[in-house]
């Protein structure tokens, strides 16, 4: 299965963009990059996700390493709704979530 | 559109007894997945369906576990004999098309296996 890695927790000051890495060497051709984040009590959330090129929505932005083997999700301006689990995901066959990062967003 | 739901919400039952859960996907989507979820771990992939057909399935689904898809809509997820490490929340997706696209995520549904 492939897998991600990413650092267990992270913090940010509110209103500061926050850059959250992940690392998946192991990423075929085909399979996509998501990004998920998930609240307490709630089911994950789609945030992002892209193949090659950088992505962007109203919510992050997306960066995607050259060789793919990593990628960043940009939240520009963090605020403390996203204070949240963060799961970087390679979807193939099968979606594999891995631990996530833990974004704690300090007032 | 209500969204993806899923019951019951919560499930307290005793080892050895079988449990039946049920998701209703967003209208329209035709891709339904199966996750679990324990206390301090991201999602596990259990399985998914295109319509009704059962396209992938995740080694940790043992043969205690079922799931069907019967009209391409609702899914039902059985899990037969329970044991205590089936202890855990059950989440379900949804989603539109053929390619890996946005999952829309239910609230879940909690196991206690007492």
């Amino acid at each position: 299965d492939a897998k991600t890695t990413q650092p267990n927790s992270m913090e940010s000051n509110e209103e500061e963009p926050v850059h959250l890495p992940c690392n998946h060497s192991t990423i075929s051709g085909t399979d996509y990059i998501h990004w998920y984040r998930q609240l307490p009590s709630q089911g994950p959330e789609y945030v992002i996700h892209g193949l090659t090129s950088n992505v962007n929505n109203r919510m992050a932005s997306l960066a995607i390493a050259e060789d793919r083997k990593s990628s960043t999700l940009i939240l520009h301006r963090a605020t403390l709704r996203d204070a949240a689990v963060y799961y970087c995901i390679l979807v193939g066959n099968q979606f594999y979530f891995g631990t996530g990062t833990s974004l704690t967003v300090i007032p | 559109d209500t969204g993806v739901s899923q019951n019951p919400r919560h499930k307290i039952t005793k080892r050895g007894q079988n449990v039946t859960f049920r998701c209703d996907p967003i209208s329209e989507h035709n891709r339904l997945y199966w996750y679990r979820q324990t206390l301090g771990q991201g999602p596990e992939f259990l399985t998914y369906f295109q319509n009704e057909a059962q396209l992938e399935k995740s080694r940790l689904l043992s043969d205690r576990f079922s799931a069907e898809r019967p009209k391409g809509s609702f899914s039902t997820l059985e899990i037969q004999r329970t044991e205590q490490g089936d202890s855990a929340m059950y989440l379900c997706a949804s989603s539109l098309g053929d390619g890996p696209t946005e999952q829309f995520f239910g609230p879940g549904t909690r196991l206690t296996v007492l």
